[in-house]
């Protein structure tokens, strides 16, 4: 099966600009995550979508960040205005329904803060 | 809420040598647990999970992981590591109604040859 689809790769923005990254989850995957991997850290969870709807959004600052997935299929992750702490890796997995399925993670899209 | 430590951050092995990565957890209820790998360059891939039944859980490329209920604990092993296993190593948790999942901080491997 294919496997998660993000772009772009790369961002390289001034900071106060605004910025957005786009995720195709694999197919038939209801629950799709976004995640912020600093460098040297772990993957921090910034949202939780099953199908549509946001089930943890907790972690997200939204006073900038957004995110949405309105079709249930493929979401997109929105940053206004970044700041230079927001320099990081931006991951988006999926994973199908059930309680034995891992998640599945796409390349990233690596973001520098100028 | 559920977290993850992960107590060493860097290690460096010689070739062949044996390889034990540590891993606690916090969560109150039933988890599911997972090691990830990251290769220079590529994404997050899954080594191995454990969900339910035998505590001893084998992974892809000779990875192991035991589940010590009672430590809260789910170390990596390795008997005999390759210079192809430096990599940056993940422990997760996921657990309840959604199975939010929380990653550790990381382990970066390096093997020597």
């Amino acid at each position: 099966e294919a496997g998660v689809a993000q772009s772009p790769r790369y961002k390289i923005i001034e900071k106060r600009q605004s910025v957005a990254f786009w995720c195709n989850p694999i197919s038939g995957h209801a629950t799709l995550y976004w995640y912020q991997q600093i460098l040297g850290q772990g993957p921090k969870l910034l949202i939780q979508f099953q199908n549509n709807g946001v089930v943890d959004d907790s972690q997200l600052p939204k006073d900038r960040f957004s995110a949405e997935r309105l079709k249930g299929v493929d979401s997109t992750l929105k940053i206004q205005p970044a700041k230079l702490e927001d320099s990081a890796v931006y991951l988006c997995a999926s994973r199908r329904t059930g309680d034995n399925q891992p998640q599945h993670f796409g390349d990233g899209t690596r973001l520098s803060i100028l | 809420a559920q977290s993850v430590s992960q107590h060493n951050h860097h290690v460096i092995l010689s070739e062949a040598a044996s390889l034990e990565l540590g891993c606690n957890y916090s969560y109150g209820g039933t988890v599911n647990l997972f090691w990830y790998v990251q290769y220079p360059g590529q994404h997050l891939q899954l080594l191995l999970k454990y969900f339910s039944g035998d505590p001893l859980v084998k992974g892809i490329k000779g990875f192991e992981a035991e589940f010590i209920k009672s430590k809260f604990s789910f170390n990596l092993r390795k008997p005999s590591v390759q210079w192809s296993d430096t990599a940056e190593y993940f422990c997760a948790v996921s657990g309840g109604g959604y199975q939010k999942v929380t990653f550790g901080t990381g382990t970066k491997l390096q093997v020597i040859p």
